[in-house]
């Protein structure tokens, strides 16, 4: 099982709809989860942070499940500019020196 | 602040040139690390400092060296270029401590004929 694995993509959506990404993670250790956005041809920056209870940031929405190792990032009312690809990030072994990323899902959102 | 830094943008080499990427950050962050991104691959781990004067090994640090100068940079060379490091190659640092989050440079692309 890899590190971290991501729903494939690509997603293409209407404006106005919600999309759900996944991502599972192997390393049981793993204590700090994370959503970045990489625009095309640009950096990684963060989107947001994944907490155990569940966090939302505006219209996105992120979810950990601890015993099924899996996270999700759900963004309602989808604008154009949340077109981008959604990495999903996972910390290596308790250690918050490295980070493992997921190779990413591609989303477009289409006027 | 201008965060994370990176020189050059676009690099083209022969097989077997050597060439020096370099990072800086002005954020006084203790680690900083290379990762290259490859369609299909995603980001990997090449080198990573965990604090000024320590540098260990990542994912992928064959054919790579790193020089971490000082708190502020980090340097990725390449010694004998191989068509298989042609990649876009990310330099990202963070403070450390509780702190998780990765700051990142604008990447260099390289490519290697």
């Amino acid at each position: 099982r890899k590190e971290v694995e991501q729903d494939p993509g690509p997603f293409n959506v209407p404006e106005g709809a919600t999309v759900a990404f996944n991502c599972t993670y192997s390393n049981s250790a793993s204590q700090s989860f994370f959503w970045y956005r990489q625009d095309c041809r640009k950096e990684p920056k963060l989107l947001m942070s994944v907490y155990s209870s569940g966090n939302e940031d505006g219209r996105f929405t992120a979810q950990l499940n601890r015993a099924s190792q899996y996270i999700s990032l759900l963004i309602r009312d989808s604008k154009l500019s949340d077109s981008a690809t959604y990495l999903c990030v996972v910390n290596s072994g308790g250690s918050n020196y490295k980070l493992t990323f997921g190779k990413g899902t591609l989303l477009t959102v289409n006027p | 602040n201008a965060g994370v830094t990176q020189t050059p943008k676009f690099q083209v080499l022969k097989t077997g040139q050597s060439m020096t990427l370099q990072c800086a950050q002005d954020m006084n962050h203790n680690s900083m690390y290379w990762y290259r991104q490859d369609p299909g691959m995603g980001l990997r781990l090449i080198y990573y400092s965990a604090s000024e004067g320590t540098t260990d090994k990542g994912e992928v640090p064959n054919g790579y060296n790193v020089s971490r100068l000082n708190k502020r940079e980090f340097s990725l060379r390449l010694e004998s270029a191989a068509p298989s490091q042609t990649s876009v190659y990310f330099c990202a640092s963070n403070a450390g401590g509780t702190d998780y989050e990765q700051y990142f440079g604008p990447g260099t692309r390289l490519t290697v004929t």
